[in-house]
C-alpha cells in the first residue's frame, strides 16, 4: 500500500486523557498536513511541516495541540488534555512541494471524547 | 467572508443529468484549485485540478475556472448514483495551505 496511512481508525477517550494519532505519508513526498473535520463541514487546516521542520500553525490551534515529524517521515499529533469539543475526524494529507502540489489524503483517524 | 464558500446543498439531480457544482474565494493572488469527493465516513478524494483560467475535461468531469470573478466550478456529465457524494472545493492562496469549503452534498436520483 503506497497511500497515506493513519493510525488508529478509531479512537474512544475519556474527558481530560490524551491521545497521540499517528500518519505515515507518501514515501516521496516531503510535506505533511494536519486538518480537522467535523460533520457537515470542510477539512479545517491544523499544521504542516516540509520534512522535519513544522512551517505554520493554525492560529485556532489550542496549545493541548502539539504535532512532530522527528525524521521527516512519519508525523504524530497529541492532544493534550481532551474535551469533549475535540471530538473530530483528524486527517492526515501528504504531498511533494511544487508549484502544482497536490495533497492526498488518508483515511483519517475519527476521535470521540466521552 | 469565509476564504472559501459553497452552497452546502443538498443538491438533488435525477440520472444521466448534468451536476453544477460552485465555489467562490475571497483570495486574489489564488493559485491552485481543487475539487474533492467524498463519500460518508471516507476521506476526501482528489478528482480534479486546475491553475488556469477556463476549462479542463476528465471523463465526464470539467472544471471550470474564473479568476477575475474568483469562482470555480465542476460539471459532472451524465450523473450516476455512485456520484452521489459531498463535493469539496479547495484552494491554495498566498499562504501554502490548501483551504476548504463546506462542501455540497450532491445526490444522483436513480
Amino acid at each position: 500500500d503506497t497511500g497515506v496511512s493513519q493510525d488508529p481508525r478509531h479512537k474512544i477517550t475519556k474527558r481530560g486523557q490524551n491521545v497521540t494519532f499517528r500518519c505515515d505519508p507518501i514515501s516521496e513526498h516531503n510535506r505533511l498536513y494536519w486538518y480537522r473535520q467535523t460533520l457537515g463541514q470542510g477539512p479545517e487546516f491544523l499544521t504542516y511541516f516540509q520534512n522535519e521542520a513544522q512551517l505554520e500553525k493554525s492560529r485556532l490551534l489550542s496549545d493541548r495541540f502539539s504535532a512532530e515529524r522527528p525524521k521527516g517521515s512519519f508525523s504524530t499529533l497529541e492532544i493534550q488534555r481532551t474535551e469533549q469539543g475535540d471530538s473530530a475526524m483528524y486527517l492526515c494529507a501528504s504531498s511533494f512541494a511544487g508549484q502544482h502540489e497536490k495533497l492526498f489524503f488518508g483515511s483519517g483517524t475519527q476521535l470521540s471524547v466521552l | 467572508q469565509k476564504e472559501v464558500e459553497q452552497n452546502s446543498g443538498p443538491l438533488s439531480v435525477p440520472e444521466g443529468a448534468i451536476a453544477s457544482l460552485n465555489c467562490t474565494y475571497s483570495d486574489r493572488v489564488s493559485q491552485s484549485f481543487f475539487w474533492y469527493r467524498q463519500y460518508s465516513g471516507k476521506s476526501p478524494e482528489l478528482i480534479m485540478s486546475i491553475y488556469s483560467n477556463g476549462d479542463k475535461e476528465d471523463g465526464r468531469f470539467t472544471a471550470q475556472l474564473n479568476k477575475a470573478s474568483q469562482y470555480v466550478s465542476l460539471l459532472i456529465r451524465d450523473s450516476q448514483p455512485s456520484d452521489s457524494a459531498t463535493y469539496l472545493c479547495a484552494v491554495k492562496g498566498g499562504a501554502q495551505k490548501l483551504v476548504f469549503g463546506q462542501g455540497t452534498r450532491l445526490t444522483i436520483n436513480p
